[in-house]
């Protein structure tokens, strides 16, 4: 089955600074690559995602590349501001089924 | 539209007693999945849904069971509940569009304690 691996567990940045972190997986068929952000006691909800169709896309502050022949992608979080402090999860799916596999989370934390 | 709804929102067992937490969704969305949470391990998969009366086995189903009678209801049985089984429960819903990937949006979770 697929294997989702994410790093760092932790990170911790200035507030300004930018924040990166990174997946990688072993599916090659995968083809739906989502970003998560989880605010402590709250569900995690959607803040990006990337299908395998397209090696780059951004949002405002956030953007995700996708690397389909290192079986790697990454969020970028710039000019990082405290509101930014929570748990990133990636995860990876195929279109065609039914489940997600996540990674183990990411706590960034945004210092003032 | 509530989007994804579960219940109970908290609830302690002791080990050895059997529940049900329940999953509802009102996007008509044919995919649905339970997910537990705990420190340090991520969100895992225990069942998934592809439709109704279709469920298959994530990554940890171990002492769980699902059926999927209708497109709203994804019910998640424990059994014979184990204090292992002490977690946050997420269940998820997301629509299927083919080959392409979806969404997916997570009700509010159910904290559950085994003692």
């Amino acid at each position: 089955g697929e294997n989702v691996e994410q790093h760092p567990s932790t990170l911790s940045v200035q507030e300004g600074d930018s924040a990166v972190i990174k997946c990688t997986y072993s599916d090659s068929a995968s083809n739906y690559f989502p970003w998560y952000k989880q605010e402590l006691g709250k569900r995690p909800q959607l803040i990006i995602d990337i299908r395998s169709n397209v090696g780059e896309k951004k949002d405002q502050r956030i953007a995700v590349t996708l690397n389909k022949t290192a079986k790697h992608f990454s969020l970028h979080i710039t000019e990082t501001q405290p509101e930014d402090s929570a748990v990133y999860f990636c995860a990876v799916g195929r279109g065609s089924q039914g489940n997600l596999i996540f990674g183990k989370g990411t706590k960034l934390s945004v210092k003032p | 539209n509530a989007g994804v709804t579960q219940t109970p929102k908290f609830q302690v067992l002791k080990t050895g007693q059997s529940m049900t937490l329940q999953c509802a969704q009102d996007m008509n969305h044919e995919y649905m999945s339970w997910y537990r949470q705990d420190p340090g391990m991520g969100l895992r998969l225990i069942h998934y849904s592809v439709g109704a009366g279709i469920t298959d086995q994530g990554e940890v189903p171990n002492g769980y069971n699902v059926s999927r009678s209708t497109t709203e209801d994804f019910p998640l049985r424990l059994l014979s509940a184990a204090p292992s089984q002490t977690s946050v429960y997420f269940c998820a819903s997301r629509m299927d569009r083919g080959s392409s990937g979806t969404e997916a949006f997570f009700g509010q979770g159910t904290r559950l304690t085994v003692v």
